[in-house]
């Protein structure tokens, strides 16, 4: 069992849908980031957190550190938002290293 | 452009040839990661550096790949000895600070072996 496990693993929606992805984690974390992957390849750091909530533009992060949770919410999805988004944590023992989660292929058709 | 730069963006290499992959970080980043894409699989932790040396190397293989990330100068992944299941995309990641920080990716390399 892999120590980051996301779901689904891949969401197709329509323009305009509100999109959740789940992150679960199996140890304990420093932080855990959420990562987009683009179509071309390249990643884009969207949030890094250890608690509560953070909101940037259509997006929001929350991570429950009790239940070993994290959520990627996307409101008014558009086509554009369309990648791969990754879920990757620091454990509390593994220094600065991520390990990745398998990550989340999103479709958003217009 | 003050991003992460890897360079060349795309390498091609016989099988046991060399493949040598450059990183340059942000201005102002230390820390340097390098990270392994195999086709269809996600990303994993190769090794982590800061200037002059290696901290954590725990996730590279134990022959043929080695890193560096000298006083001056980009970091440098170096793989001897290609072989087909090298190919894969490496990603380097950037960051100010050890620890808690967000790390900023590169475009990654993308290494196909003939």
């Amino acid at each position: 069992k892999n120590e980051v496990e996301q779901s689904p693993q891949n969401l197709t929606a329509q323009e305009g849908e509100f999109i959740t992805i789940n992150c679960s984690y199996s140890v304990g974390i420093s932080a855990l980031h959420w990562l987009q992957q683009h179509p071309g390849g390249g990643i884009v750091s969207l949030f890094m957190l250890s608690s509560g909530k953070k909101k940037h533009g259509r997006l929001i992060a929350t991570i429950n550190i009790q239940e070993k949770h994290s959520s990627l919410h996307i409101t008014a999805s558009h086509p554009r938002d369309s990648a791969v988004y990754i879920c990757a944590v620091i454990g509390e023992t593994s220094g600065s290293r991520l390990t990745f989660g398998e990550g989340t292929q999103l479709t958003v058709n217009p | 452009n003050a991003g992460v730069m890897q360079n060349p963006r795309h390498l091609v290499r016989r099988r046991g040839q060399e493949a040598r992959l450059r990183c340059s970080p942000m201005k102002g980043h230390s820390h340097v990661y390098w990270y392994r894409q195999l086709p269809e699989e996600g990303l994993k932790f190769m090794v982590y550096l800061q200037k002059e040396n290696i901290i954590d190397e725990s996730g590279m293989p134990k022959e043929r790949f080695s890193a560096e990330f000298p006083k001056e100068g980009p970091s440098i992944l170096r793989i001897q000895q290609v072989v087909r299941g090298d190919s894969a995309a490496y990603f380097c990641a950037s960051s100010p600070i050890r620890g808690l920080a967000p790390q900023h990716f590169g475009d990654g390399t993308r290494l196909s072996i003939l």
